[in-house]
């Protein structure tokens, strides 16, 4: 379809590995939204990108969590060393222009094991 | 720092009744305000936004919200409950710097909605 798109949809994991998140994006949107959203919980923001650049990212909570966006399309979430404190829904969302309304992905749910 | 609170965690409405869910949100500027829904294994919606002008905001679904300045508040109502409203209903308040929005936006922990038939 012509919306945001995650991938994988669901991803287990064992403690320490590595995992990668992708978001593509509505075609044209100019600005990319990563959240995460904990059982019980709001959205909780992350990061956001300007095209490739990377505007924000005060809300990714430790250095093992890195974003970018090299070409200003589609855009990776990687997650180093995982923790079972990680385990979450991470959400994309993107927008056409800086201003204008999130449209938000089905989101990739991460269970640390 | 923005902060939204919605209090009540789970609404139980019979189907046909009207629908109230409040929000109150704290930031010290004029906020932009959001009502957003989430219906299982699907990502949010917008129902609804406020940026400024008129206080009573028409949304999708035949949603509304009041923007009540004094009372921080950003109160999501519905006349008539239908069934497929039984959902997640998030607030959340957006920054803003020189009249744009920065892209953040601080979302309430949600209100679960049932609506009995």
């Amino acid at each position: 379809g012509a919306g945001v798109s995650q991938s994988p949809r669901y991803k287990v994991t064992k403690r320490g590995q590595d995992v990668a998140l992708r978001c593509d994006p509505i075609s044209g949107h100019v600005s990319l939204y990563w959240y995460r959203q904990a059982l019980g919980q709001g959205p909780e923001f992350l990061t956001y990108f300007n095209y490739e650049a990377q505007q924000d990212k005060s809300g990714l909570p430790n250095d093992r969590f890195s974003a970018e966006r090299p070409k200003g399309s589609f855009s990776t979430l990687e997650i180093q060393r995982t923790e079972q404190r990680d385990s979450a829904m991470y959400r994309c969302a993107s927008s056409r222009t800086v201003t204008g309304e999130l449209f938000f992905g089905e989101g990739s749910r991460l269970t640390v094991l | 720092a923005q902060s939204v609170t919605q209090p009540d965690i789970h609404i139980t409405v019979s189907e046909g009744a009207s629908l109230e869910l409040r929000c109150n949100y704290s930031y010290g500027a004029t906020p932009y305000l959001f009502w957003y829904v989430q219906s299982p294994g699907q990502g949010l919606q917008l129902l609804l936004k406020y940026f400024s002008g008129d206080t009573l905001v028409q949304g999708i679904k035949g949603f509304e919200a009041e923007f009540k300045r004094s009372q921080s508040s950003f109160n999501l109502r519905k006349p008539s409950v239908h069934w497929s409203d039984a959902a997640e209903y998030f607030c959340a308040v957006g920054a803003t710097d020189r009249g744009s929005t920065l892209g953040r936006l601080y979302f309430g922990r949600g209100t679960q909605l049932t609506v009995w038939p």
